[in-house]
C-alpha cells in the first residue's frame, strides 16, 4: 500500500491559484504517469514519463504542467485551473517492458 | 483510435452468485490486459492479469479469459461476497508503449 504515495490526498484551490501535486515511488520503478478520473468517465491518461522523459503527452491544456526530476518522483503543477477540472487525480509507476502499473491513493482537486 | 470497451457499467449480484464482467478492445497488437479493483474513496488495485500468451487464468474465486481472435477479455468472480463491492476496470497495452488503455469501469454491488 505504501510503494506509490500521493501528497496531498484532497486539495481544494481557487482558479487563480498556483498548486502542486506530488508523486514519489518506492518500487524502484522507471516509468510514471498522471491520470485524470472524474465520475463516470474511463481513466484518462495525462503523462507518461520513461526514464525521466516525457513520452506521452495525451493532448493536456497547458495549465497542466509535469515535471520528473528523478525516477522517483512526478509532480503535476497546476495553474488557472477550471471548475471542470476538478477531479481525482491519480499517479501510477510502472517498469518499462512489464506494462503492470501501481497506483497512487490520488489527489481529490476540487476547484472553486 | 485506440479503445477498449466495457459492458455492463454496473452489475447487482446476490452473496454466493457467480459476477462477469466483459471487455472488448481494439488494438490488435494489445498483448496485456490487467483487472483492476477500486473500492470507494480507494487507489485502484491490480486483482488479476493476463498476457496473450494465455487463454485463461485463475487466481482462487477470480478468473480471467482472453479471446484474441475476437478481441475480448471476460473477468469471472465466483462465490460472490459483499467484500466485492466495487468498480472494477478492464485495461489492455496500448501496442509496444507502456500506456494502458482502460475500460469505463464496471459498478458491482454484492448483497447479503
Amino acid at each position: 500500500e505504501t510503494g506509490v504515495t500521493q501528497t496531498p490526498r484532497h486539495l481544494v484551490m481557487g482558479m487563480t491559484n498556483k498548486k502542486s501535486l506530488k508523486c514519489e515511488q518506492h518500487l524502484g520503478h522507471n516509468a510514471m504517469y498522471w491520470y485524470k478520473q472524474s465520475a463516470k468517465k474511463p481513466l484518462e491518461l495525462m503523462f507518461v514519463y520513461s526514464l525521466e522523459e516525457r513520452v506521452e503527452n495525451n493532448s493536456v491544456p497547458s495549465r497542466f504542467s509535469p515535471e520528473c526530476p528523478n525516477s522517483s518522483h512526478l509532480f503535476l503543477h497546476l495553474h488557472t485551473l477550471q471548475p471542470e477540472d476538478s477531479a481525482l487525480y491519480l499517479c501510477a509507476s510502472s517498469t518499462p517492458g512489464t506494462d503492470t502499473q501501481y497506483f497512487g491513493p490520488g489527489t481529490r482537486l476540487t476547484v472553486l | 483510435g485506440e479503445n477498449v470497451e466495457q459492458h455492463p457499467s454496473t452489475l447487482s449480484v446476490q452473496e454466493g452468485d457467480s459476477a462477469v464482467i466483459k471487455c472488448t478492445y481494439s488494438d490488435s497488437a494489445s498483448n496485456y490486459f490487467p483487472w483492476y479493483k477500486q473500492e470507494l474513496g480507494k487507489r485502484p488495485q491490480l486483482i488479476i492479469d493476463i498476457r496473450s500468451n494465455v487463454g485463461e487464468k485463475k487466481d482462487q474465486r477470480i478468473a480471467v479469459t482472453l479471446n484474441k481472435t475476437a478481441k475480448h477479455f471476460s473477468l469471472h468472480i465466483t462465490e460472490t461476497q459483499p467484500e466485492d463491492s466495487a468498480v472494477y476496470f478492464c485495461a489492455a497495452s496500448s501496442g509496444n508503449t507502456d500506456k494502458l488503455i482502460f475500460g469505463t469501469g464496471t459498478r458491482l454491488q454484492v448483497f447479503p
